[in-house]
This record gives C-alpha cells, structure tokens and sequence, in this order.
C-alpha cells in the first residue's frame, strides 16, 4: 500500500505571494491532518479533514486554509506569505484508528 | 497555533543500555496516546500507542507506560540501538475516541545513541 504522498517536496517563495501544498493520504482514508513543523515552535496542528468536511482547526491566523476532494485528497493554501511561514509542512491520514497518523514526507517551504 | 513547549530536551544513551523518554500531556479527556518517531529528513512514524483504560502497553523493545493521575507517559526503549537516534514525540488526541482527530504533539525529544 502506497503511504502518504506530499508535492512538492520544496518551495521556495517570497512574502506576499501564495502557496498551495498538495497531499494525498494513503488509500482508504479519510481523514487528512495538517501539521507545522519548526525548530522553535515544533509540531503544531493547522487543522482536520474528513469526507471533505474540517472537522477541527488550530490557532492559526485565516491566510492558512485548506480543503479535501472526494478522492480524500487534500490541499492547503497559505496567502500573502510572511518569513515566519517558513516552515516543514506535514500532512498525515487516519482510517479507522482515529489519532493513529501516517505521515508524508512533507514540504519544505521557505518564504525569502 | 498550539504548541506544548519550545525546548527540544535531549538524551545520550550507550548503545545497548535501556533509554527512558518522559513527556507531560495536557488534557485529561485524552483517551488516546501515542509515540512517534522522526529521523531527519523524514515525517514521524508511528511506534507505539495506548489508549486511557491501559497503563502500560508492550511493543518489539519498546514499552508505553501511562499514568493518568499525574497526566505523564513514557516510552522505554530497550537495548537501544544506533538506529533508534531520532526526535521522539508524544502525542494525545484531543478529540476523542468517538469525534474528530485532533493529535496535539509535544515539544520532542532527541535521542542520541553513543556506539
């Protein structure tokens, strides 16, 4: 079974622009996280889909968004870029073992 | 956003000793815990879960303990290895066993193996 898949797997942008990360979850399952990674701030959760509904959100301001297809694939946009969104972006999918995440490799952004 | 803390703890551990890795959670509705393991370049993996009606649970060298009157977990690696070096997270599901996936991670921890 394939796992998850996240593309691209580095970006790099500048402030002001916008960004659209792509992850597709591992067959069968419909719940898609997202995840910021930093050395500072560590593990931080942007929000949760299933069956194209979120379902939960973190703390984080209304420029990051995100949505889900019916195939459960899913995306998330960050707009108008600040360095400080400089970050590895992690999606991770859950079937039937809710909490149980498998993880992608991730997307390396960086905002110059 | 959310976040347990900012410092990244560490621990060195001689290759074949026994490594013990602590970590404080947050919510006491959390029924469901789990341990991850990331090594660089890479997402975390899975190692090792517990739900709230256990107090201990038993992997391939590893071991979860929980206790919930002082809401603090621990993973115990056994006979640890130089490929067990990586960033170990604990994680808690806030959302609930029947609800949504929310997994609140704490801050990390690295584990550095001396051969």
């Amino acid at each position: 079974k394939a796992g998850v898949t996240q593309t691209p797997r580095y970006l790099i942008k500048t402030r002001g622009q916008q960004v659209t990360l792509s992850c597709s979850p591992i067959s069968g399952h419909r719940s898609v996280s997202w995840y910021q990674q930093t050395p500072g701030q560590g593990l931080q959760f942007l929000f949760e889909y299933f069956s194209e509904t979120q379902r939960n959100k973190g703390n984080f301001p209304g420029r990051f968004s995100g949505r889900q297809f019916s195939n459960s694939r899913s995306e998330m946009n960050v707009s108008t870029l600040e360095l400080g969104d400089s970050a590895l972006y992690l999606c991770a999918s859950s079937g039937h073992e809710g909490g149980k995440l498998f993880f992608g490799s991730g997307t390396q952004l960086s905002v110059l | 956003g959310e976040s347990v803390g900012l410092h990244l703890p560490t621990l060195s551990v001689q290759e074949g000793d026994n490594s013990i890795i602590n970590c404080a959670y947050s919510n006491s509705a959390s029924d469901y815990f789990i341990w991850y393991k990331q090594e660089s370049g890479k997402g975390p993996q899975f190692i090792i879960d517990i739900r709230s009606n256990m107090d201990k649970r038993q992997g391939q060298r590893v071991t979860v303990l929980l206790n919930k009157t002082v809401k603090h977990l621990s993973l115990q690696i056994a006979a640890t290895q130089p490929g067990d070096s990586a960033v170990y997270f604990c994680a808690e599901n806030i959302g609930g066993r029947t609800s949504y996936d929310k997994v609140i991670f704490g801050p990390g921890t690295s584990l550095s193996v001396i051969p």
